[in-house]
C-alpha cells in the first residue's frame, strides 16, 4: 500500500534553530501534500497544502515565513520552522491524499518538534 | 466553520466488552466520513470510510454507523482486546479533495 515516510521522528534543538522536516511519498507520486500540528490531547490541525511547483496554502494564523514549505519533486516536501521558539514544539505531521476523491489519506508517523 | 465533536475524551472498558464511540458534526454534510486511529507518539491510521449512502460499514471487529439525519456517527469495537487501546479519531473533508478535519479523539483503554 501507499507509504508516506516522514523523517526526523524527534527532533530537540535549542530556541532560535530552524528546522526542516522532510516527508516522501514512497511509491506513489503526490502532487498535493498537507502539513498538520498536534498539540497533546488536541485534535490534528491543518497549518498547510503543499503543491507540487508552486506555491502553499497556508491556513489562517499560520505564519508563512515562519512555517517555510517546499515542495520541489512530486515524492518530497518539506516543512522548515525558522529560528524556532519553545511554543513550536508540537507534533508535526505529513499526509497526502490517495488517488481518488473518496480515498484516505496516508500519513507520515510525525516529527516530535521540542524546543529547549 | 465544520465542527467535528467527539463527546468523549476517554473512554475505559473491560476486554471482552463493546466498544462505542461517537461522532457529531455541524455546518457541513459530507459525503463520506473517515475513522483512524492514532498510537502515541505515531501518525494516524485509516480504519474505515463511509459513504453518506451507506447505513453501516464493517471489517472485521470493527462497525462504523453514519446517520447523515442527526449529523452522527458511531464507531464499534466488538470483543474489545487491550491492543485496541489508542486514541480514534473521526474525521471529515472540509471540501472534496482537500485536507481532513479531524475531531479531538477518543482515548479507549481496554483493561484484561
Amino acid at each position: 500500500g501507499a507509504v508516506v515516510s516522514q523523517h526526523p521522528s524527534w527532533v530537540i534543538c535549542k530556541s532560535g534553530t530552524s528546522v526542516k522536516i522532510e516527508c516522501r511519498s514512497l511509491d506513489f507520486q503526490a502532487t498535493t501534500m498537507f502539513w498538520y500540528r498536534q498539540f497533546p490531547k488536541q485534535s490534528l490541525m491543518l497549518m498547510a497544502t503543499s503543491n507540487e511547483g508552486s506555491k502553499a496554502t497556508y491556513e489562517q494564523g499560520v505564519e508563512k515565513d515562519k512555517f517555510l514549505i517546499n515542495h520541489a519533486s512530486l515524492t518530497l516536501s518539506t516543512l522548515t520552522v525558522t529560528s524556532a521558539h519553545p511554543e513550536d514544539s508540537s507534533f508535526y505531521i505529513c499526509s497526502a491524499p490517495g488517488t481518488f476523491e473518496n480515498q484516505p489519506q496516508h500519513f507520515g508517523d510525525g516529527t516530535r518538534l521540542s524546543i529547549l | 466553520s465544520q465542527k467535528i465533536e467527539q463527546n468523549s475524551e476517554a473512554l475505559n472498558i473491560q476486554e471482552g466488552k463493546t466498544a462505542t464511540l461517537t461522532c457529531n458534526y455541524t455546518n457541513y454534510s459530507p459525503a463520506y466520513l473517515q475513522w483512524y486511529r492514532q498510537d502515541p507518539g505515531r501518525g494516524p491510521v485509516f480504519l474505515l470510510l463511509i459513504r453518506e449512502n451507506e447505513k453501516e460499514k464493517r471489517k472485521e471487529r470493527l462497525k462504523v454507523t453514519f446517520d447523515t439525519t442527526l449529523k452522527q456517527s458511531l464507531f464499534h469495537i466488538t470483543a474489545s482486546q487491550p491492543a485496541d487501546s489508542a486514541t480514534y479519531l473521526c474525521a471529515l473533508h472540509r471540501q472534496a479533495g482537500t485536507a481532513l478535519i479531524f475531531g479531538k479523539g477518543t482515548t479507549l483503554s481496554v483493561s484484561s
